[in-house]
């Protein structure tokens, strides 16, 4: 299997531009998740799906942030616009619940916006 | 709720000397631990996990870890440390009523002298 596999591996942009960052799950999880990764904050869990629909988007940090999972191959995170506090890098993983709870990471994106 | 809290950001060993790295979580129900590393600009890979089942669990690269329910805690060992564990290691927390849910601790970032 080839894992989780993120596109743009390295991003970057200028303030106020939409930034859109693409996840293929490995095949037969049905469970997505979107994190982001900085200095200050740590990892954090942004939304997760379980088949194909959002179960949790709580830690969307604003509504310039949105997700979709059209389906259970493919997922974006969007950012519009995009301001330089969104700067980090933001993986994607995903699980089934026969592995217990086991979450694989793809690579990262690593976004930075100017 | 669940949290996790890892005891120290940075750790610093010599090769050859034990690794030790502390992790206690938080959960009102039985847990699944987990302990992951990062390598530098890479995603998060599995060490190894807890599941109820053994409390000693061994993991990839000679990597070990213990669950103590009495303590709440579920530190992660290695005898003999290489330049190759040279990484960051995050704990983390997840309980079936979280709903396949990660909660990671804040990471602890290992640095291996020669």
């Amino acid at each position: 299997d080839a894992g989780v596999i993120q596109s743009p591996r390295h991003e970057v942009t200028e303030m106020g531009q939409e930034v859109t960052l693409r996840c293929k799950p490995i095949s037969g999880h049905d469970y997505l998740f979107w994190y982001r990764q900085t200095m200050m904050r740590g990892l954090e869990l942004l939304i997760y799906f379980n088949n194909n629909v959002p179960i949790d988007d709580s830690g969307m940090p604003e509504d310039r942030f949105s997700a979709k999972m059209p389906n259970a191959s493919f997922s974006t995170l969007k950012i519009q616009p995009s301001e330089p506090r969104d700067s980090a890098v933001y993986f994607c993983a995903s699980s089934s619940p026969t592995l217990q709870e086991t979450q694989y990471f793809g690579p990262g994106t690593r976004l930075l916006v100017l | 709720a669940q949290s996790v809290t890892q005891l120290g950001s940075h750790v610093s060993v010599s090769e050859g000397a034990l690794v030790l790295l502390r992790c206690n979580y938080s959960s009102s129900v039985p847990p699944y631990l987990f302990w992951y590393v990062q390598y530098p600009n890479q995603g998060l890979q599995l060490l190894l996990k807890y599941t109820s089942a053994a409390t000693l669990v061994k993991g990839i690269n000679g990597f070990e870890a213990e669950f103590k329910k009495s303590e709440t805690s579920f530190h992660l060992t290695k005898p003999s440390a290489h330049m190759s564990d040279a990484a960051e290691y995050f704990c983390a927390v997840s309980t079936k009523a979280a709903g396949n849910k990660l909660t990671f601790g804040g990471g602890t970032r290992v640095l291996v002298k020669p």
